[in-house]
């Protein structure tokens, strides 16, 4: 059973696209996150949901606009892709009930902009 | 601004070595987590610690919460090939006028182990 899953793996697309990820999980988790790890492997928060609300909204260009239609699922949306976009894109999940806020990610989708 | 600094940043040995990764700030945070990526993969989580002082072990794996909850370390004992991966820290911080808690996550080390 996948716990974080996201769609797709792998995304080509070329400069100015326009370009949506899914993230679904099956945890029962309330909050969701959008995270992008770079070349160098660091990995910084982008935005997070709690039952459907925003509630982290890190310095991030307009351009990507995430979605929550529901507790299970966070989609992330990005307009008039740039080069600088290329990296890994994670959804992760966790409980805000629990003492720590331990996440749970999914596969990662790579994007390269072309 | 890189608020948790992990060293070595890239670490190479062969298999039965120990190792110790550390995980630096001058931040205080409420709970620490170390976290381990395969290539293609999404980090897993290893283990969480709380208080300050606080020492975990899993299996060969040897984790410590610094005494002012601003540092930690994972130490393995008798390396695996299996143990190859990148090994992130991530520290849990208040944010957002205290709406919520957020991870950030360290630098991340580079661990290669050579049968």
């Amino acid at each position: 059973d996948t716990a974080v899953s996201q769609t797709p793996k792998y995304l080509v697309t070329q400069m100015g696209n326009d370009k949506s990820i899914k993230c679904e999980q099956n945890l029962g988790h309330d909050t969701m996150y959008w995270y992008k790890q770079d070349s160098k492997k660091f990995l910084k928060i982008m935005f997070s949901y709690n039952n459907k609300e925003l509630i982290i909204n890190e310095t991030v260009p307009n351009r990507f606009s995430p979605k929550s239609p529901d507790k299970a699922h966070l989609n992330l949306h990005i307009n008039s892709l740039e080069l600088g976009d290329s990296a890994v894109y994670f959804c992760a999940s966790s409980s805000q009930s629990h003492r720590s806020y331990e996440q749970y990610f999914g596969p990662g989708t790579r994007l390269t902009v072309t | 601004t890189q608020l948790l600094e992990q060293s070595p940043q890239f670490l190479s040995i062969q298999e039965g070595e120990n190792l110790t990764v550390y995980c630096n700030s001058s931040s205080v945070f409420s709970s620490l987590q170390w976290y381990r990526q395969e290539p293609g993969e999404g980090p897993v989580l290893l283990v969480t610690v709380v208080t300050g002082g606080e020492v975990k072990k899993l299996k060969r794996l040897t984790f410590q919460f610094g005494d002012a909850r601003k540092d930690s370390s994972l130490h393995i004992t008798a390396a695996q090939p299996g143990d190859t991966g990148l090994y992130l820290c991530a520290g849990e911080r208040r944010d957002y006028g205290g709406a919520t808690n957020k991870l950030i996550f360290g630098t991340g080390t580079l661990l290669a182990v050579q049968p």
